[in-house]
């Protein structure tokens, strides 16, 4: 059984450059939250989707935003990209989106931006 | 909101000695609380989560935690350190509007 996988694995970006970056949920979950991880520091929430739609949002600006496929893979676009946008991004999926729906996590996708 | 403190930065156990994580979380209703492990390099690993019931949970590779109502905490214990225990520890609160609140992470150094 597949866990949580993404891709790319490592992005390299210039100032500007816009970027997507993607997430397969584990097999039998529905909903899929993203989050940014700088460098010593622990996971900050971006967002999570379920049913194709976003259910709630972090103190994230309106540069980051994401989509969900019918299949439940996911999205995570980033525009006008800073260097403070430098960090691991992570997905995780769960079978639902409640507190109580315990997230896994991916191996995350580190993307630099120079 | 709900919010996590994880007070020590960084810890040094020697093998095969005890290892206790703090972690203090604020939220006005029942949380729910999470333990994540993360290798150099890799995702985040659960550990063990608690919801309700007995405030002492067991989780994976020989780890445990428990809930302390009157003081907000989560600490997480673990008898005996082995060498691959070493990494970062977040711990982390879900409310029911669905997003986790992570600590800043302790670290682990494991001495031979």
């Amino acid at each position: 059984d597949a866990g949580v996988t993404q891709s790319p694995t490592h992005l390299i970006k210039t100032r500007g450059q816009q970027v997507t970056l993607r997430c397969s949920p584990k097999s039998g979950h529905d909903t899929v939250s993203w989050y940014q991880q700088a460098l010593g520091q622990g996971p900050q929430f971006i967002f999570q989707y379920y049913e194709e739609e976003e259910r709630q949002r972090g103190n994230f600006p309106d540069r980051f935003s994401g989509h969900q496929y019918p299949n439940y893979s996911s999205e995570l676009n980033v525009n006008a990209l800073l260097l403070g946008d430098s960090a691991l991004y992570l997905c995780a999926s769960s079978s639902g989106p409640r507190g109580t729906d315990t997230q896994y996590f991916g191996p995350g996708t580190r993307l630099t931006v120079l | 909101a709900q919010s996590v403190t994880q007070p020590d930065i960084h810890i040094t156990v020697s093998e095969g000695a005890s290892l206790e994580l703090r972690c203090n979380y604020s939220y006005g209703a029942t949380p729910y609380l999470f333990w994540y492990v993360q290798s150099p390099g890799q995702g985040l690993q659960l550990l063990l989560k608690y919801f309700s019931g007995d405030t002492l949970v067991q989780g994976i590779k020989g780890f445990e935690a428990e809930f302390k109502r009157s003081q907000s905490s989560f600490n997480l214990r673990k008898p005996s350190v082995h060498w691959s225990d070493a990494a970062e520890y977040f711990c982390a609160v879900g409310a029911y509007d669905y997003k986790l609140s992570f600590g800043a992470g302790t670290t682990v150094t494991v001495r031979a």
